[in-house]
């Protein structure tokens, strides 16, 4: 079955520290692999995207990687801000135009 | 440039009424989607419309109906709503369709209440 599981579920952080988000995925046959962030009541947005070839992708703080034999791909926050507070979504788009999307994590940074 | 607009913001409904949810974006993209969002669950396709004058089925489509008016619109409907389809719904537009690596824009969402 194709499946995107993320984890944990929710995380709390001090602001300035860093994180890491997980996804691992069992979605066959692999096209690419994108991140979104969700700000409470907004529609997502696209914080990278990667193909089988790519193993890491960055967007200012935001580097993500990708193991495709493990089917593995987290999400690295360097340095958070408040503004981070928010859900991480892990999308993985299947040959044949299917996207799969995780249930996210959700992010909460205190000050 | 707006990107995704979608009106209305809110809507509550009463079982068996039908309201359409409208969508449009201003980036010239070709394909648009409709997506619904529930608590603990990843957004999940309804419909999706690849280019101007083709639409085709998502993962949940059973009781909405879409129309790709234009380029620019995408609208998606309730024919007689019910209690289940109590969600958040997205539209989302991009230039390339599903498969690509291009990027998909979202709308701001609907919260749709359906008593």
């Amino acid at each position: 079955k194709n499946q995107v599981e993320q984890s944990p579920q929710s995380l709390i952080i001090l602001e300035g520290k860093n994180c890491t988000l997980q996804c691992n995925y069992t979605v066959s046959p692999f096209s690419n692999l994108r991140w979104y962030k969700q700000d409470t009541g907004r529609g997502p947005v696209s914080l990278t995207i990667m193909t089988f070839s790519e193993n890491t992708k960055s967007n200012g703080r935001y580097t993500a990687t990708l193991d495709a034999d493990t089917k593995q791909s987290s999400l690295h926050i360097t340095a958070s801000q408040l503004s981070d507070s928010a859900s991480y979504i892990c999308v993985v788009t299947r040959y044949g135009n299917k996207l799969v999307f995780g249930a996210g994590t959700i992010l909460r940074v205190k000050s | 440039n707006a990107g995704v607009t979608q009106t209305p913001k809110f809507q509550v409904l009463k079982t068996g009424q039908s309201m359409t949810l409208q969508c449009a974006q201003d980036m010239n993209h070709n394909s648009m989607y409709w997506y619904r969002q529930d608590p603990g669950m990843g957004l999940r396709l309804i419909y999706y419309s690849a280019s101007e004058g083709t639409t085709d089925k998502g993962e949940v489509p059973n009781g909405y109906n879409v129309s790709r008016l234009n380029k620019r619109e995408f609208s998606l409907r309730l024919e007689s709503a019910a209690p289940s389809q109590t969600s958040v719904y997205f539209c989302a537009s991009s230039q390339d369709p599903l498969g690509s690596t291009d990027t998909q824009y979202f709308g701001p969402g609907t919260r749709l209440t359906v008593l």
